[in-house]
């Protein structure tokens, strides 16, 4: 496509329920990206996928966070037993690999968990 | 690790005056360097990028960006602002040629009063 794609673009859900949020990346950039942006806590970095590489998983901020890219391209994030905490806007970018790349970024899943 | 550091948080400003917002990032490395706006309701993009050459880059809708080098900065700056600047904007790092992402500071809001 012409740019990243998110979906949905808002999520509510109860709390203690799963939820997923995908990412479809601009065809043919191998590095992903997964932000979480809060209210005043700006952008908080998740997860990033390069290629085939093992995942960076530092920023996952609890093992209720996991993340999949499923080859190589469309990713899914996955929050289990969502918190109140978690409510935030979840955003994927997505980049070519090499000395001088700039990120694109989707326009965001708001996730509501009441 | 890479950090970056932008020192306002929220900055208000009146139509035709000069800006400047600080970013400082912490990396012993060469890096490339970033800032992205958000427009209300909009999804992140690029303002500008340094790679590399002239340490002076514009960008977008009149804005600069100055590196140096030796105090670890990349303030944004616009010598005149319009009402339509107001947005969030989010300094980022990432490491030459490594397989690192993006590391973003909090954000400054700035919002311009007509």
């Amino acid at each position: 496509g012409a740019g990243v794609s998110q979906s949905p673009s808002n999520k509510v859900t109860e709390k203690g329920k799963d939820v997923e949020l995908r990412c479809d990346p601009i065809s043919g950039h191998t590095a992903l990206y997964w932000y979480r942006q809060s209210l005043g806590q700006g952008l908080e970095f998740l997860i990033y996928f390069q290629g085939n590489s093992a995942p960076d998983k530092s920023g996952l901020p609890s093992d209720r966070f996991s993340a999949e890219r499923t080859g190589g391209s469309v990713s899914t994030l996955t929050i289990q037993r969502t918190q109140q905490e978690d409510s935030a806007v979840y955003l994927c970018a997505s980049s070519l690999v090499g000395k001088e790349t700039e990120a694109f970024f989707g326009q965001g899943t708001r996730l509501t968990v009441v | 690790a890479q950090s970056v550091s932008q020192h306002n948080h929220h900055v208000i400003l009146s139509e035709a005056a000069s800006l400047e917002l600080g970013c400082n990032y912490s990396y012993g490395g060469t890096v490339n360097l970033f800032w992205y706006v958000q427009y209300p309701g909009q999804h992140l993009q690029l303002l500008l990028k340094y790679f590399s050459g002239d340490p002076l880059v514009k960008g977008i809708k009149g804005f600069e960006a100055e590196f140096i080098k030796s105090k670890f900065s990349f303030n944004l700056r616009k010598p005149s602002v319009q009402w339509s600047d107001t947005a969030e904007y989010f300094c980022a790092v990432n490491a030459r040629g490594g397989a690192d992402g993006l590391t973003f500071g909090k954000g400054t809001h700035l919002i311009i009063q007509p």
